[in-house]
């Protein structure tokens, strides 16, 4: 399977601790997207990359929130001292850049975050 | 990005065609419609987008009207595997996509 990957597939952690997820896009897409989902609602865009550049980030990313990219490759999120608000959906999404930057993005299957 | 109106929910039953409105009045001129579904724990796939002109591909059409303030979606046969939350977003052509609550479409036997 060549789609894009999100490890792990669900997290449970205790509030106050911090969490790191990975995604892995499709090979040579160098933009990056992650959204958060919450129950109910549609995905919510937090922040993108392309290459290793981050270039928009959401005001929904605190200052506990952080992503990264450093090779221009796989992506990781960090919440650090996770909070029950924080449960979520957090999925990943790449796409390839093309002229005029047309192209759909191709998402993760999520990773299921759950504070208690 | 324009804000899209979708009705909450919609029933289709097996075999026949589903039809999903849009409401984008306030689409600019470089602004594209996309459509995503979402299927339960699963993550958004894409289906079809347009600017002015009508759409096909091997899941779906997409008409847009001609002032492009609506569109709909069309699921020409639609199966039980067709059940999910389905997004119409527009966006200029990069960047992030801005989910609203979508359609929930249940299809039914």
């Amino acid at each position: 399977d060549t789609g894009v990957s999100q490890n792990p597939r669900h997290k449970i952690t205790k509030r106050g601790q911090n969490v790191t997820f990975r995604c892995d896009p499709i090979s040579e897409h160098n933009r990056l997207y992650w959204y958060r989902q919450t129950l109910g609602q549609g995905p919510e865009f937090l922040t993108y990359f392309q290459n290793e550049a981050q270039l928009e980030k959401s005001r929904l990313l605190s200052d506990r929130f952080s992503a990264e990219r450093p090779k221009g490759s796989f992506s990781t999120l960090e919440i650090q001292r996770t909070e029950q608000g924080d449960s979520a959906m957090y999925l990943c999404a790449s796409s390839p850049s093309a002229a005029g930057g047309l192209r759909e993005q191709y998402f993760g299957p999520g990773t299921r975050l759950t504070v208690t | 990005d324009a804000k899209t109106t979708q009705p909450t929910s919609m029933d289709c039953a097996e075999g026949r065609a589903a039809n999903l409105p849009c409401n984008h009045s306030t689409i600019s001129g470089n602004e594209y419609v996309y459509w995503y579904r979402q299927i339960h724990s699963q993550g958004p796939q894409y289906i079809i987008h347009g600017l002015k002109n009508n759409e096909t591909n091997e899941m779906a059409s997409l008409i847009i009207t001609e002032d492009r303030k609506s569109s709909t979606l069309i699921l020409p046969h639609a199966t039980l595997r067709d059940t999910a939350v389905y997004y119409c977003i527009v966006r200029v052509n990069w960047g992030k996509f801005q989910f609203g609550a979508g359609t929930q479409v249940v299809v039914t036997p």
